[in-house]
């Protein structure tokens, strides 16, 4: 198994713009979650699934932002439109019970 | 209060020396428990579980206490490679992985 994939990398976008990150999960874990990082405050839950249902999004900042997860294999969030406080790297993990693996992350700028 | 919380450093350690890190956390439902190390510019990725009895990895040792809710990591001998940043993890009963903001540790020669 490749591990976790996110898609893309590396994303600048200008502000107002919609922007879609992606995610594809290891097969046959249960979980999903979606991460994003900043040096002011860290590693945040944003939201997570289990057997693709969204189970918490309090992390969610603000209705700008959605995730979906239609399938066990494929998850998105999205951010529109987007700002430049939304700039950070956000990563996507997907766990059993015992370990949670990460994508390596987007890193998103928004100028 | 926060649900997950550490000590962001830097600590800054000399090769070889012993440095421990403390994390505590408020929900005192919290199931299992977990350090991660993260890499500059790099993702995290599991360090070591934490088990109620403490657990012991090569150098290093993870230790929970439940009264007081807070679990360590003790690295002996520490070296230049151990410099990341480590996250204490704690999983919710619903499965709920919460990461503090982590600890940066700089081993310096």
């Amino acid at each position: 198994d490749a591990g976790v994939i996110q898609s893309p990398r590396h994303e600048v976008t200008e502000m107002g713009q919609e922007v879609t990150l992606r995610c594809k999960p290891i097969s046959g874990h249960d979980y999903l979650f979606w991460y994003r990082q900043t040096m002011m405050r860290g590693l945040e839950l944003l939201i997570y699934f289990n057997n693709n249902v969204p189970i918490d999004d309090s992390g969610m900042p603000e209705d700008r932002f959605s995730a979906k997860m239609p399938n066990a294999s494929f998850s998105t969030l999205k951010i529109q439109p987007s700002e430049p406080r939304d700039s950070a790297v956000y990563f996507c993990a997907s766990s059993t019970i015992t370990e949670a693996f990460f994508g390596q992350g987007t890193r998103l700028t928004v100028v | 209060r926060k649900e997950v919380e550490q000590d962001p450093g830097p600590f800054n350690v000399p090769e070889g020396a012993t440095v421990a890190f403390n994390c505590t956390y408020s929900n005192s439902a919290s199931q299992s428990f977990f350090w991660y190390r993260q890499d500059c510019r790099k993702e995290p990725k599991l360090l070591m579980s934490v088990y109620s009895s403490g657990n012991e990895d090569g150098r290093f040792t993870a230790q929970l206490n439940r009264a007081s809710q807070y679990i360590s990591l003790l690295i002996r001998d520490s070296k230049l490679s151990d410099s990341a940043t480590y996250l204490c993890v704690v999983n919710e009963n619903t499965d709920k992985l919460i990461f503090g903001t982590g600890t940066r540790l700089q081993v310096f020669p």
